[in-house]
């Protein structure tokens, strides 16, 4: 069965400092990956996505950045946080062809931005 | 420019009463339409999608009616039970894209036992 974690599932940090989140996929290779972030109570915005090990496409400039350092997992990073970071990110995977059509989201890591 | 639109923002129904939630969209190269079903502090899970070559999709008490016509879709749960008490989010994929999702803004559903 394929499994996805994703660290931490809090942090509390404080604007100017540096973060790293992470997200591990367990059972399948190769699969697509996603980072979304999530406004509290607010509709989901796709990031960054990966097809592949080194290769990753930005969506939307956040001042974040994304990277794919092993087959199975993503990373999200900034080296600087603003206030508008704070939020819930999410990593999904999915499948690529014809009709793979679905995303399997994380737990999710919530993030606090003071 | 919100791409799928949600409604109503949020709604209340009685344990047993049919839950209706409404969905449209703008861009005509949409072509998948999952539904997803989101907890507090969880991520979201699919709930059930349909293609734009059908215009109903069943999967126990959750029925998707699709319009491609009027670029309109609803999710209705029939029997409403206080652990469908969730947000839901409709989403859109476009053709041969990166699999892709475009999210609308949700739909909060709380069901009263």
């Amino acid at each position: 069965a394929q499994t996805i974690h994703q660290w931490p599932v809090a942090e509390i940090k404080a604007v100017g400092s540096p973060l790293s989140l992470g997200c591990t996929i367990k059972g399948k290779s190769s699969p697509n990956l996603y980072w979304y972030w999530q406004a509290t109570g607010g509709t989901l915005q796709q990031l960054f996505y990966s097809i592949t090990v080194g290769q990753v496409e930005s969506v939307v400039q956040l001042n974040l950045s994304a990277s794919r350092p092993k087959d199975d997992q993503f990373i999200l990073s900034t080296e600087k946080l603003l206030l508008s970071h704070s939020g819930f990110y999410l990593c999904a995977w999915s499948l690529w062809g014809a009709g793979q059509n679905t995303l399997y989201f994380g737990a999710g890591t919530r993030l606090s931005v003071l | 420019q919100q791409q799928v639109r949600q409604s109503p923002q949020s709604l209340t129904v009685w344990e047993g009463e049919t839950a209706i939630l409404n969905c449209s969209y703008e861009n005509s190269a949409f072509d998948y339409f999952p539904w997803y079903q989101q907890f507090p502090g969880e991520g979201p899970a699919l709930l059930i999608s349909i293609l734009s070559v059908s215009n109903k999709k069943e999967d126990g008490r959750f029925t998707i009616f699709f319009n491609k016509r009027e670029k309109k879709l609803s999710l209705h749960i029939a029997d409403s039970q206080p652990g469908d008490s969730a947000t839901y989010f409709c989403a859109a994929r476009e053709t041969g894209g990166n699999n892709k999702l475009t999210f609308g803004q949700g739909t909060v559903l709380s069901v009263i036992p």
